[in-house]
């Protein structure tokens, strides 16, 4: 079993650009693909990043997903932040065990 | 285009039983999974099952095991989950997802419970 850490929170200006990192406790990152869900204050999760980097239709390209073994870490980037971009983000990856496992999210605040 | 409907808000008293749903439509539902997602007030998601509708072959996360029942009736297109005995510590958002093993797509509105004597 893995865990996935997130940090707690982020605060970017708008127009900046503004990264995420959701860091793998064992085994290889990249060893599962990593998911991005974001949500927004009450509203359900929708996803932004799937396998890894792969954007759904509709996300804006400004929103962009990578792995890094290096760091055993996945990271969401959010180019030209707008206001209505302020949520909390969850990464998520699979365990062969326990199936899906949540990162602990991250609030950006967009400020 | 893709729906996952739940059922409305619930209030409960500890002790009593329920079962929540989760309609899909516009895709084949025998064809994907469904998962639920417990997220606890001010708190983040947890994992909690998934079930497949085509065959009703359902995974528990460890923590869930035992807890909940999660079914589904194919012929509805619909998915539940279901207490036996509701606690106090039962109180949360509950979602459904359309899934693969591996993860979800895309999330039904959530349906709150909120346990209380």
């Amino acid at each position: 079993n893995f865990m996935l850490t997130q940090p707690h929170s982020v605060s970017e200006s708008p127009g900046k650009t503004v990264t995420i990192s959701c860091t793998r406790s064992s085994g290889s990152i990249a060893s599962n693909y990593v998911q991005w869900y974001q949500q927004r204050p009450g509203s359900s999760p929708t996803t932004v990043i799937y396998e890894d980097n792969q954007r759904p239709s509709g996300v804006p390209d400004r929103f962009s997903g990578s792995i890094d073994s290096s760091s055993n870490s996945a990271s969401l980037t959010i180019s030209g932040l707008k206001t209505e971009d302020e949520a909390d983000y969850y990464c998520q990856s699979y365990d062969s065990s326990t199936l899906w496992v949540f990162g602990g999210g991250t609030k950006l605040t967009v400020l | 285009e893709v729906q996952l409907v739940q059922s409305g808000a619930e209030v409960k008293k500890p002790g009593e039983s329920l079962k929540i749903s989760c309609k899909g439509s516009g895709y084949s539902f025998t064809s994907y999974w469904i998962g639920w997602v417990r997220q606890m007030p001010g708190k983040g998601l947890e994992w909690m099952g998934i079930i497949y509708p085509g065959d009703s072959d359902t995974r528990y996360s460890p923590s869930f095991q035992g807890q909940v029942t999660i079914s589904a009736d194919k012929s509805i297109s619909t998915a539940y989950l279901q207490w036996s005995s509701l606690k106090a510590s039962d109180t949360a958002m509950y979602y459904c997802a359309r899934a693969t093993v591996t993860t979800g797509d895309y999330w039904g509105q959530g349906t709150l419970v909120t346990v209380s004597s």
